[in-house]
């Protein structure tokens, strides 16, 4: 009965490295999003997917990122290159099928240094 | 990008006082849904309103909907300290199942 997990809870990088964040979404949900939450702001969309499909990645700043959930369950958000302007809280948030309100993780905060 | 604002950016009252936030957005949406942050933690989902709602009550929440100015408030009633946390308004647009936040507002409950 737990609810949406993110692992690692804090990561700090040095600039130009690669990273992986990881979600766990509730079971049997079959929407997930990831969002960006900058310091003192509200979180931003990145992409949604439904089970294995990425149905939405517009909110994807450019193509240093990369999310997959290859088998409609746990979801991997990597960050090639990681730059200052990548330091932020990545919120990753899930839903069951015809419910619109979501449930969120709490957060990996990347460090980029 | 943010959807739209919120104010206020931050409120702070007296335990037993109302506290009212507005949130304005520039879409058409499907649904407006309030969400509460605690320092440091994820978000928690409060209440959702429909597009074809006006007013909507949970407990001591009670949200209301205006379309046609596109604006929203939520008022808790009876704060306590446990109240304080961050609010955001986030907005479902219609055809999309992506949410666009608010920026927020931050409420201190005095003991």
């Amino acid at each position: 009965g737990a609810g949406v997990s993110q692992s690692p809870r804090y990561k700090v990088a040095k600039r130009g490295q690669d990273v992986a964040l990881r979600c766990d979404p509730i079971s049997g949900h079959v929407s997930l999003f990831w969002y960006q939450q900058a310091l003192g702001q509200g979180p931003e969309f990145l992409t949604y997917f439904q089970n294995e499909a990425q149905l939405d990645k517009s909110g994807l700043p450019s193509d240093r990122f990369f999310a997959e959930r290859p088998e409609g369950s746990v979801s991997t958000l990597k960050i090639q290159r990681t730059q200052q302007e990548d330091s932020a809280v990545y919120l990753c948030a899930s839903s069951p099928r015809n419910y619109e309100g979501q449930y969120f993780g709490p957060g990996t905060r990347l460090t980029v240094t | 990008s943010q959807q739209g604002e919120e104010d206020p950016q931050a409120l702070s009252i007296q335990e037993g006082e109302n506290a009212t936030m507005n949130c304005s957005y520039k879409t058409s949406i499907n649904n407006l849904q309030w969400y509460r942050q605690n320092s440091g933690r994820g978000l928690v989902h409060l209440i959702l309103i429909r597009s074809n709602e006006r007013e909507k009550h949970s407990g001591r929440l009670r949200v209301t909907l205006d379309t046609s100015k596109k604006s929203s408030s939520l008022l808790i009633t009876a704060s306590r300290a446990a109240d304080t946390a961050s609010y955001f308004c986030a907005t479902m647009d219609t055809g999309r199942r992506a949410l666009t936040f608010g920026s927020g507002t931050r409420l201190q409950v005095q003991p």
